[in-house]
């Protein structure tokens, strides 16, 4: 089984900050490598697939990169409704798996 | 507008079964892999299961392998999750989701306990 390991669990940002979360996979995954963003009581919300591509409707400050086992989420100037918990995870092998996550609070 | 409303949850006893049921619309559903996931209070996800688009192929999580079986009805559009001999640490939100990932039920909540 592939583990995902995100860092940092907790990132404690303000609004209109950059935030840079990882995730690191204990084997390669390729570019297999999919990550969500998940808002309190709501379901996840794709964001970006293929460790670069955004999704339908995602907006421009998030991307995506990295491949093989090292991969970056990058958001480039935060807004409110970005404070949430971001996961990543792995389409490459059986079975699919996700990281730990790592929680984006208003510092 | 792509639609996905699971159905099923509920409380059951620890060796009790359960049938998770998620009702699509909105697509081809005949044509999608899907997939459950589930997410235990306050954790994080967890993938769980997978069917192809003809409900040949499936694969589990090892966590619930031999316990849990996936299985589709494409007449009727609908995804489903048996249950059985369900553990503590099966009490989670169950969400299913078509295989592109874009594409989230609300979840609906299991929670196993004596």
């Amino acid at each position: 089984e592939i583990v995902l390991t995100q860092s940092p669990a907790t990132l404690s940002l303000s609004p209109g900050e950059r935030a840079t979360l990882s995730c690191r996979a204990s084997q390669s995954v390729g570019s297999s490598l999919a990550w969500y963003q998940q808002r309190p009581g709501q379901p996840p919300r794709l964001l970006i697939y293929d460790a670069s591509k955004r999704a339908t409707g995602i907006p421009a400050r998030f991307s995506g990169s990295g491949s093989g086992t090292d991969f970056t989420l990058t958001i480039s100037s935060l807004e409110p409704e970005d404070f949430a918990v971001y996961y990543c995870q792995q389409r490459s092998n059986w079975p699919l798996t996700f990281g730990g996550g790592t929680k984006v609070e208003i510092k | 507008e792509v639609q996905l409303v699971e159905s099923g949850g509920g409380l059951v006893q620890p060796g009790g079964s359960l049938r998770l049921s998620c009702a699509a619309s909105g697509f081809s559903f005949s044509s999608y892999s899907m997939n459950w996931v589930r997410q235990a209070p306050g954790k994080g996800l967890e993938w769980v299961s997978f069917i192809n688009h003809d409900g040949d192929t499936t694969y589990y999580a090892d966590s619930v392998r031999g316990r849990f079986t996936i299985s589709r009805d494409n007449a009727k559009n609908s995804l489903f999750l048996q249950m059985n001999s369900l553990r503590d640490e099966d009490t989670a939100v169950y969400y299913c989701s078509r295989d592109t990932w874009s594409d989230w039920g609300q979840g609906t909540l299991v929670t196993v306990s004596s």
